[in-house]
């Protein structure tokens, strides 16, 4: 069973930064492309950004461009999002996902003062 | 404004068949496969079908998913109450380097 776990989130003021962790097991990590989703309070399921299997390419929303930056250590088995100049509207749930196949349960994001 | 149009929601009776459109462009849908996902309150996306037409491991065969051109639907046969809850579409849209998602629909069953 795929697990996947992220970390990270919590409550920080506008123009700070948060990394979030997703912690991945019981699949081969490093040969999957993964992706973050955010979900707004009520909102829809948004993509922020992904990565390749291997590190060589990485993507990004417009509305976060510049701002976040998506990473992985293959030998820890572990994804990251490192985000900052947050915004309110940057609060969110975040997902982790494996090449679109399996999610973790989401950390949240609150961006208030 | 989502990339992939779904409707906002869709409703039937159980036992009804219930279909959820997802309208798209070549980019995305014309050129790559599709998934689904249904999700319930306060909780992850869960996948629901893959590459189109492919049901994961677990998933009724009253799920199903179809392809044609731009546009991509689920179908829901023999609906039940446990089916009420936000199913959303995906691909990857090669021109805008970019997972899109439609907006959500949300199935009630009367």
């Amino acid at each position: 069973q795929v697990q996947l776990v992220e970390s990270g989130g919590g409550v920080v003021q506008p123009g700070g930064s948060l990394r979030l962790s997703c912690a991945a097991s019981k699949f081969n990590f490093s040969t999957y492309d993964m992706h973050w989703v955010r979900q707004a309070p009520g909102r829809g399921l948004e993509w922020v950004a992904f990565i390749r299997f291997d590190g060589s390419n990485k993507y990004y929303a417009d509305s976060v461009k510049g701002r976040f930056t998506i990473s992985r250590d293959n030998s820890k088995n572990t994804l990251y999002l490192q985000m900052n100049s947050l915004r309110a509207e940057d609060t969110a749930v975040y997902y982790c996902a494996s090449g679109g196949f399996d999610w973790g349960q989401g950390t949240l994001v609150t961006v208030s003062s | 404004q989502s990339v992939l149009t779904q409707p906002p929601s869709a409703s039937g009776t159980p036992g009804q068949r219930v279909t959820i459109s997802c309208p798209g462009r070549s980019s995305n849908i014309g050129s790559n496969s599709v998934n689904w996902y249904q999700q319930f309150p306060g909780t992850a996306p869960k996948l629901l079908i893959y590459s189109n037409n492919q049901r994961p491991s677990g998933v009724p065969d009253r799920f199903s998913g179809s392809k044609s051109g731009t546009s991509a639907s689920l179908a829901i046969s023999g609906l039940q109450s446990e089916d009420e809850a936000d199913y959303y579409c995906a691909a990857w849209d090669a021109s805008l380097n970019a997972w899109v998602f439609g907006g959500g629909t949300k199935l009630t069953v009367l």
